[in-house]
């Protein structure tokens, strides 16, 4: 199986900081990577499919980018509601794995 | 709009089967490019992806269940299901049904989730 690792596990920062979660994925997926937010007792929402292609509907401060084994996942200027939990999903073989999510509260 | 619904018991006894099904509205489980499938979280921790079911019934399970595992379409229903044998407490968990879009590479809808406890 393809092992994601996420870094940080977890994040504090405030309302309109710019911040960048990152993911490593331990063999190449290309460019077959999706980054998805997820709040307590909600599923997960995709944000950024295919590395760096915009959901539609997700605002554009959020940006994703990387190819092959890292990738980035960037909020530009964060809104309230953007605190929550971030995991990352190679989509690339089976089984499809995903990281272990970065935590992202408030400071 | 798609929207997918979980349904089973939220208890299971060890040893015994977990059966889910999903049932899918807006869009049609006959119809190719998408992927069903069922993930699952386990309480405070993170995504398992355990496999999916295709419109012409081809599957994929995770070889760490597949042995347990069986997914099925009912397509007069519009519904896909998951049968998990012999569970343990480490099924405990809960159960997202999901659509994968498979060009795009990622899940674009997801069910509520439904949790699943195993214990006697």
């Amino acid at each position: 199986d393809i092992q994601m690792t996420q870094s940080p596990s977890t994040l504090s920062a405030s309302v309109g900081d710019r911040v960048t979660i990152t993911c490593r994925a331990s063999q190449s997926v290309s460019n077959w990577l999706a980054w998805y937010q997820q709040k307590p007792g909600k599923a997960p929402k995709v944000l950024i499919y295919k590395a760096s292609s915009l959901e539609s509907g997700v605002p554009s401060r959020f940006s994703g980018s990387g190819s092959g084994t890292e990738f980035t996942l960037t909020i530009s200027s964060l809104q309230p509601d953007d605190f929550a939990t971030y995991y990352c999903q190679q989509c690339n073989s089976y089984p499809y794995t995903f990281g272990q999510g970065t935590k992202l509260d408030i400071k | 709009q798609v929207q997918l619904q979980e349904s089973g018991p939220g208890l299971v006894k060890p040893s015994q089967t977990l059966s889910l099904t999903c049932t899918v509205s807006g869009a049609s489980v006959s119809s190719a490019g998408y992927f069903w499938s069922w993930i699952r979280q386990h309480p405070g921790r993170g995504l398992e992806w355990i496999g999916y079911i295709y419109f012409n019934g081809r599957t994929y399970n995770n070889p760490s269940l597949e042995s347990r595992m069986t997914i099925s379409l009912d397509t007069s229903k519009n519904q896909f299901s998951l049968k998990l044998t012999s569970v343990t407490a480490a099924d405990t968990a809960v159960y997202y049904c999901a659509r994968d879009r498979g060009a795009e590479g990622s899940v674009d809808c997801w069910g509520q989730g439904t949790l699943v406890t195993v214990s006697s």
